[in-house]
């Protein structure tokens, strides 16, 4: 049974870029939630995505926008880099929005 | 909004050893998760407690959710280098997000 995935591992772009993760829900997950971790910090919440919607949005600017496909795999996009998004993304999915997440390996974002 | 303070920080202990991490909250704990992540990759799901004065065991590792619910705490029993990474606390919020604490790093000797 394949976990959550993440695609790419590592990522470098320069300030000023625009920026695609991806992201694979564990099989029977229908919700897709993304973190972001900067270097000694917990994960601070993105957004969730539930039913291909938005369902809650923590403290991001636009810059930051999300999809999820029908097939539940989802997508964060990243406009006009910040030196300060270098982060490692993580992808946690669950059964629901309210159950457990499991989370992926994460994309290491490095913004030069 | 709600903060979630962990202590240790970092911690080093002896193999062997038996050690305890604390996740203290500013509010009330509704649901709290434990993940451990190794060092620049994803969070593994320990566990997860809801109820005041709940516990739950895997393995070596032990949680317990006090009554009062503002406080987690995490034991090691004759901890193993395998046990080495990072443990962060997690809690749940009206809504969605997991809110997390900054993690306690540990480290075990030979």
């Amino acid at each position: 049974d394949a976990g959550v995935t993440q695609s790419p591992t590592h990522l470098i772009k320069t300030r000023g870029q625009q920026v695609t993760l991806r992201c694979s829900p564990k099989s029977g997950h229908d919700t897709v939630s993304w973190y972001q971790q900067a270097l000694g910090q917990g994960p601070q919440f993105i957004f969730q995505y539930y039913e291909e919607e938005e369902r809650q949005r923590g403290n991001f600017p636009d810059r930051f926008s999300g999809h999820q496909f029908p097939n539940y795999s989802s997508e964060l996009n990243v406009n006009a880099l910040l030196l300060g998004d270098s982060a490692l993304y993580l992808c946690a999915s669950s059964s629901t929005p309210l159950y457990e997440q499991y989370f992926g390996p994460g994309t290491r974002l490095t913004v030069t | 909004s709600q903060e979630l303070e962990q202590s240790p920080q970092s911690l080093i202990v002896q193999e062997g050893k038996n050690l305890t991490i604390n996740c203290t909250s500013s509010k009330t704990l509704y649901g709290l998760y434990w993940y451990k992540q190794k060092y620049g990759e994803g969070l593994i799901f320990l566990m997860m407690l809801q109820k005041g004065g709940e516990e739950k065991s895997h393995e070596k590792i032990t949680a317990k959710l006090d009554e009062k619910k503002q406080q987690s705490s995490l034991h090691i029993t004759a901890s193993q280098p395998s046990h080495a990474g990072i443990y962060l606390c997690g809690a749940t919020t009206p809504g969605y997000a997991l809110n997390f604490g900054k993690g306690t790093s540990l480290l075990v000797t030979p």
